[in-house]
Formats: C-alpha cells, sequence, structure tokens
C-alpha cells in the first residue's frame, strides 16, 4: 500500500509559465516532507521541506504547500526554466519515527519546454 | 559540503556472480541508507544502518545483505545477481533523524545482470 503517492508520471509546461506537482499522503502520522529533485545518471538532491506546522514554505522560484486536512501536498515553480527538467520525488516521514521510515512517491518526470 | 560517493558507476555482471557495491559518505553520519530506483516505482528502502554494525530491513531487502565495519562505510552485497536486480542503486546518508533533516544521496550505481 502506497503511503505517498505522485499520481502524475509526468508534466510538461512551458518555459515562463508555473510548474505545480502534486503529492498525495495516507499515512496521518507523517508531519515533515521533503522534495527531491533528480537528473538522470544523477542521485536526488534535497529541494525544499515543509513541517506540518506550516502550510506554506517558500524558497526562491520554488513553494511547497501543504493541506493536512485533504493530506496534500505541492510543489509550485514558479517561473519555470528549461534546466527545472527532471525527476521530482516527494518524500514523507513522522519527526517522531526514526529515518528509516522516510517514505518516496513515484515521482513525476517535469518537462519544461524553451 | 556533503560527499556521499559511490565507487562503481556502472556495472554489467552475469547471473549468480556475487556483486559488491560500496558507498562511503565524509559527513560522520549516523545513518546509511541503500535504495532502489525503478521506473514509476519511486525510491524503495533495501536496507538501513543506523550504527556501525547495526541495520535495519528496508521494504525489499530480498536478495540482498549489507556490511557497516565502519562509520563512513556502507556495502551492499547481492549473493547471487539475478536479472530482477536490474536497477539503478542509490545510497544515502543522515545525521540522527530530527525535523529540518534531510538526506544526502549518492550519484548512483547503474547494474545490469545479465
Amino acid at each position: 500500500d502506497q503511503q505517498v503517492k505522485q499520481n502524475s508520471p509526468s508534466l510538461s509546461v512551458q518555459e515562463g509559465r508555473i510548474s505545480i506537482l502534486n503529492c498525495d499522503y495516507t499515512n496521518s502520522m507523517f508531519d515533515y516532507f521533503l522534495w527531491y529533485k533528480k537528473y538522470p545518471a544523477e542521485g536526488p538532491t534535497f529541494l525544499i521541506s515543509i513541517s506540518s506546522i506550516k502550510d506554506k514554505n517558500e524558497d526562491g522560484r520554488f513553494t511547497v504547500f501543504l493541506n493536512k486536512s485533504a493530506k496534500h501536498l505541492s510543489l509550485h515553480i514558479v517561473p519555470s526554466q528549461p534546466g527545472d527538467s527532471a525527476v521530482y520525488f516527494c518524500a514523507a516521514i513522522s519527526n517522531s519515527g526514526s529515518a528509516r521510515q522516510l517514505t518516496f512517491g513515484s515521482g513525476t518526470q517535469l518537462t519544461v519546454l524553451p | 559540503d556533503v560527499k556521499v560517493t559511490q565507487s562503481s558507476r556502472y556495472l554489467v555482471k552475469r547471473t549468480g556472480e556475487k556483486v559488491f557495491l560500496e558507498c562511503v559518505q565524509d559527513m560522520d553520519h549516523e545513518n546509511m541508507f541503500w535504495y532502489r530506483q525503478d521506473p514509476g516505482l519511486g525510491l524503495r528502502l533495501i536496507y538501513f544502518s543506523y550504527d556501525v554494525k547495526m541495520k535495519e530491513k528496508g521494504d525489499i531487502p530480498e536478495g540482498y545483505s549489507v556490511s557497516r565495519e565502519k562509520k563512513e562505510r556502507f556495502s551492499l552485497i547481492l549473493e547471487s545477481a539475478s536479472t530482477n536486480q536490474t536497477s539503478m542503486y542509490l545510497c544515502a546518508s543522515s545525521l540522527y533523524w530530527s525535523s529540518g533533516n534531510t538526506i544526502y544521496f549518492g550519484e548512483g550505481s547503474w547494474l545490469t545482470v545479465v
């Protein structure tokens, strides 16, 4: 049973427009969420995170929104750039748990078209 | 700067061979991880280690074993490689988990079993 779901395997966006990547979770114990970006043939790199005490966290062009009641988070990239083309993974964990419990979604391939 | 190094980037092995994947981190992290990444399945945890000589099975440990004799080094062992173990393998490390932490990935090892 997937506890973290990214239902869109792929997304294409025009350069300069907004990219919205979505992630749903089922485990109500999750209280810390992370987004990772992965280029082909490279390891994932940390992008942005959010704690459940917040509903929004912003870092430059990247903003993550958390809707706890809907068990839904989204990553907004504004404006999108061709270099943002990558696979994006969301991940979730309970801060009272061990790092072993970090759970990843299946990823969304973002393609930003020039 | 954080560094997780996977010694082999690309390997081709025959069915039945014993395979060693080595990982070294230079951040003095307590936690180390081995994941595999397959299209549509995201990142799945194979094994986790929280200290020297300590290990926990992840979600898909079958066919794998691990070794952590030194804090900085975590090895993944395929005792008898099979074609369904063809995948990208990712090593990662982190401090003991608490809010604000993240895990740091190596660049990945592409294993093909023929």
